[in-house]
């Protein structure tokens, strides 16, 4: 099973700082899709950003971007200008074609944003 | 567009005792999965079903878990007896047929086992 590893279980930033959260995954797939999803305390986790890795562009949805690195097998979530309501716990996420639709998730990062 | 809907919201039960968890996907929405989410840890996948069949439950503890998606709208997640370290947050999640699509998740149902 794909494997996929966020090494920093937390992390704080200063209001509008930016902060760069960690996600590396395992695979042997060549194409395959990539999330983030954010899970404020006791609200339902949704989706940040999504890449696909056919896709040599990065993704953005506003504040959030990724750098995607496929041959490093790194997807990192950019957070520019952090806001209070940006902390949450964040979960790194893969989805391969061959896996039935199946998503592998990592063991997240709590990210503090400090006033 | 109404979101995926999860009762009951938190659940405090004895070891031993039994617990049942519903969930209602987004419409039309083919795939459903439940997921349970240990404190401090990633959402750990137990059964995925699409329509009414179930495509992986390899992670589901059959000898206590039970789920089923009859009409291929709702789902039930069971659990008998309940163990201590089933306490946890179960999650339900669906997303539309295909291979892009992301997962929409409820709110989740938190259970204690004392």
């Amino acid at each position: 099973a794909q494997t996929v590893t966020q090494s920093q279980p937390e992390m704080s930033v200063q209001e509008a700082e930016t902060v760069t959260l960690s996600c590396t995954y395992d695979t042997s797939e060549s194409d395959y899709y990539l999330f983030w999803y954010k899970q404020p305390p006791s609200r339902q986790m949704i989706l940040v950003i999504r890449q696909e890795a056919y896709k040599q562009q990065n993704a953005t949805e506003n504040r959030f971007s990724v750098n995607f690195q496929k041959a490093a097998k790194s997807f990192s979530l950019k957070i520019s200008d952090s806001q209070l309501g940006d902390a949450a716990m964040y979960f790194c996420a893969y989805r391969g074609p061959n896996t039935g639709n199946q998503f592998y998730f990592g063991t997240g990062t709590s990210l503090t944003v400090i006033p | 567009e109404a979101g995926v809907a999860q009762s009951p919201r938190y659940k405090i039960i004895e070891k031993r005792q039994s617990v049942a968890f519903w969930c209602n996907p987004i419409s039309g929405h083919a795939t459903l999965y439940w997921y349970q989410q240990i404190l401090g840890q990633g959402p750990k996948l137990l059964i995925q079903f699409q329509n009414n069949g179930v495509v992986d439950d390899s992670q589901l503890p059959k000898d206590r878990f039970s789920a089923e998606r009859l009409k291929g709208v709702d789902s039930t997640l069971k659990i008998q007896p309940a163990k201590l370290e089933d306490s946890a947050v179960y999650l339900c999640a669906s997303k539309t047929s295909g291979l892009t699509g992301e997962l929409f998740f409820g709110e989740g149902s938190r259970l204690t086992v004392l």
